[in-house]
């Protein structure tokens, strides 16, 4: 099983700062990771995937990279709505695995 | 637009079962594999299940194997998921989400329904 570690697990961002999150592969995944936003209370949004190919509808202020077993998930410009806790998750192997989660907080 | 719907979650003992059902609209339902994705309180992201499209292939996820079974209609458009033996860790909210042809990630997903497993 592909173990998935996120970084950090909480971050503290002020609205307009960038905020970088990082996903880490316990195997080289090639560029299989998809990367989801999910609000409290609500189901989880696709953002990202193939890495970095972002989803429809999703604002370029949300970029993706990384291959392998390092990715990271950067937004570039925080608004209000984008706090929020991400998650990375592989489809390269099953099972499929998610990471624990970043908590994005309001600085 | 996609539309998942879940249904069917409530409390039952431990040991139990339950079924919980998520209809489709809104695409090909025929054409897309389905998965199950649940979250125990507080807690983050767990993938359960998947569904061929044509239901010819089922993969589960070692903690539900042999007590979980996936099944489909593509005639209906919906999904079931069969519990059975259930446990006080498979408390949690039930995600139906949808496959991206072919490719396994997740790029539409129902509001969820909760499951308590509790005495």
């Amino acid at each position: 099983e592909k173990v998935m570690t996120q970084s950090p697990a909480a971050l503290s961002v002020s609205p307009g700062e960038r905020a970088t999150l990082s996903c880490r592969a316990s195997q080289s995944i090639s560029r299989n990771l998809a990367w989801y936003q999910q609000k409290p209370g609500h189901a989880p949004r696709l953002l990202i995937y193939g890495a970095s190919t972002r989803a429809t509808g999703i604002p370029d202020r949300f970029s993706g990279s990384g291959s392998g077993t390092e990715f990271t998930l950067t937004i570039s410009s925080l608004q209000s709505e984008d706090f929020a806790i991400y998650y990375c998750q592989q489809y390269n192997n099953w099972p499929l695995t998610f990471g624990g989660g970043s908590k994005v907080e309001i600085k | 637009q996609v539309h998942l719907v879940e249904s069917g979650g409530g409390v039952v003992q431990p040991g139990g079962s339950l079924r919980l059902s998520c209809a489709a609209s809104g695409f090909s339902f025929s054409s897309f594999g389905i998965h199950w994705v649940r979250q125990a309180p507080g807690k983050g992201l767990e993938w359960v299940a998947f569904i061929r499209y044509d239901g010819g292939i089922r993969y589960y996820a070692d903690s539900v194997q042999g007590r979980f079974t996936l099944s489909r209609d593509n005639s209906k458009n919906t999904l079931s998921l069969q519990m059975n033996s259930l446990r006080a860790e498979d408390t949690a909210v039930y995600f139906c989400a949808k496959e991206n042809s072919e490719e396994y990630f997740f790029d539409h997903w129902g509001q969820g329904t909760l499951v308590t497993v509790s005495s």
